[in-house]
């Protein structure tokens, strides 16, 4: 069964830090990882989709990386401002039971103005 | 993109009463997810509905307690029946984008119906 970890959990930084939010998966037969933002009480916004042949994805200030033989993505914010506080989340699809997607924990992060 | 809307956005619901959660697409799509994220926690597959056969339920979820209906390419619902307060949470339903039903398509998420249960 697929297990998804999400390190940290929470993460406070000040504005204009650069900052790596980290995804770990227990089985490598991976179709896709998913990262999302979700605001407080809000559905999911996907932010980047990185395809299991793919190393990376990049949109903006955010640059998303793949390592699919160790079971490991990362998610890079760069330049951080106080409207990128959310909670990121992580998910990866891809097992016998189809396209269904199986979240991380989730990291909660606060950028201080 | 995908365009999704859910009815309500939230509701607060007596002990054993049931409510139906709406979930519209703006475009035609195979696979249709329902998730819920029970307070504190990430989210968590309830079913995959498919139009024009029964939903498929992870294990811990059944029917008789989360009955799904897809009557078309655009809309489901999912009914949380005989409610305890344990069902207070976030109910989200999720599509593919272009509905090809390829492992590689992004999915999106509508945003959320908010339960509450006393």
């Amino acid at each position: 069964k697929q297990e998804v970890t999400q390190i940290p959990a929470a993460l406070s930084v000040p504005e204009g830090e650069n900052l790596v939010l980290n995804c770990s998966f227990t089985d490598s037969a991976i179709y896709n990882l998913q990262w999302f933002r979700q605001d407080p009480g809000k559905g999911l916004t996907s932010l980047l989709l990185i395809q299991s042949s793919q190393r990376e994805q990049t949109s903006g200030r955010l640059n998303a990386s793949l390592d699919k033989s160790s079971g490991r993505s990362t998610l890079y914010i760069a330049a951080s401002q106080p409207g990128d506080s959310a909670t990121y989340l992580c998910a990866v699809s891809g097992d016998n039971a189809g396209n269904m997607l199986t979240f991380g924990g989730g990291t909660r992060l606060m950028v201080k103005p | 993109s995908a365009v999704i809307s859910q009815k309500p956005s939230r509701d607060i619901c007596q002990r054993g009463t049931s409510l139906t959660i709406q979930c519209q697409v703006d475009s035609q799509v195979t696979m249709m997810f329902w998730y819920r994220q029970q307070p504190g926690q990430s989210l968590t597959l309830i079913a995959t509905a498919n139009q024009g056969s029964e939903a498929t339920y992870e294990s811990g979820f059944v029917i008789d307690k989360f009955p799904i209906s897809r009557p078309n390419l655009t809309f489901s619902t999912l009914t949380v029946s005989n409610m305890s307060p344990e069902d207070s949470s976030i109910y989200l339903c999720s599509v593919e984008r272009g509905g090809s039903g390829s492992v590689y398509d992004e999915q999106f998420f509508g945003p959320g119906t908010r339960l509450t249960v006393l």
